[in-house]
């Protein structure tokens, strides 16, 4: 079955550590984005890349990172950076050649704590 | 800069209702509008879109959406609730008139949550 899948679903994190979360599509699809769920403030764009090797900033892209060296995957390194790093991330994909009203397809998220 | 308003945190309504649950937008070009609902620690999954010329549309699970241009609204809405209904919904939409890289970045409402009362 086509889709995307993102691992870990469960991720804890200590203080002062990098972690990297998997997302991989096999839909094909050239665009893949990653989001932060937060309670009461929906989905905020952290990063997003719309051909290999190419990706661009979104609205809270401090203290994260990201890399596109196939068009399958799309990870997402939360650093030490990021200072409330604890929230829901989920990665979603669309198709970039039915037009714009094409709908972006999400993966099933992972939840990061920091302990 | 293209916008989304839920103007309601929170829908309760009893089972066998219709439901509405509330939209609005703002963009510089003609609006591309989506609703998406999540369960609890879930992706989220895609219910229907707004497709031009078309001010009623019908998506999964028998929602569908009401497009008023001239309020900039796209109302999800369905007949008869029920209680599986009962889940967090987001609006979302891309406008026409953003160009290059972040053409096709869509950006949400902040969700209303559902609940469908036996």
């Amino acid at each position: 079955d086509g889709g995307i899948t993102q691992s870990p679903k469960y991720l804890f994190r200590k203080e002062g550590q990098n972690v990297t979360l998997s997302c991989e599509q096999n839909l094909n699809h050239d665009a893949m984005y990653w989001y932060r769920q937060d309670p009461g403030q929906g989905l905020r764009l952290i990063y997003y890349s719309q051909i290999v090797n190419d990706f661009q900033k979104g609205d809270i892209a401090e203290g994260y990172s990201v890399s596109r060296e196939k068009k399958e995957s799309f990870p997402l390194t939360v650093t030490s950076a990021q200072k409330n790093p604890t929230a829901f991330y989920l990665c979603a994909s669309t198709r970039l050649d039915l037009g714009m009203n094409t709908e972006a397809f999400f993966g099933q998220g992972t939840r990061l704590t920091v302990v | 800069a293209q916008s989304v308003a839920q103007p309601e945190d929170q829908v309760n309504v009893a089972e066998g209702n219709p439901l509405t649950v509330k939209c609005t937008y703002s963009v510089s070009g003609n609006p591309y509008l989506f609703w998406y609902v999540q369960y609890p620690n879930r992706g989220l999954q895609f219910l229907l879109k707004y497709i031009t010329g078309d001010n009623l549309v019908k998506g999964s699970y028998g929602f569908e959406a009401e497009f008023n241009k001239s309020q900039t609204s796209f109302h999800l809405k369905k007949p008869s609730a029920l209680v599986s209904d009962s889940a967090l919904y987001f609006c979302a939409v891309r406008d026409e008139r953003i160009l290059g890289a972040g053409s096709y970045q869509l950006t949400f409402g902040k969700g209303t949550k559902l609940s469908v009362i036996p």
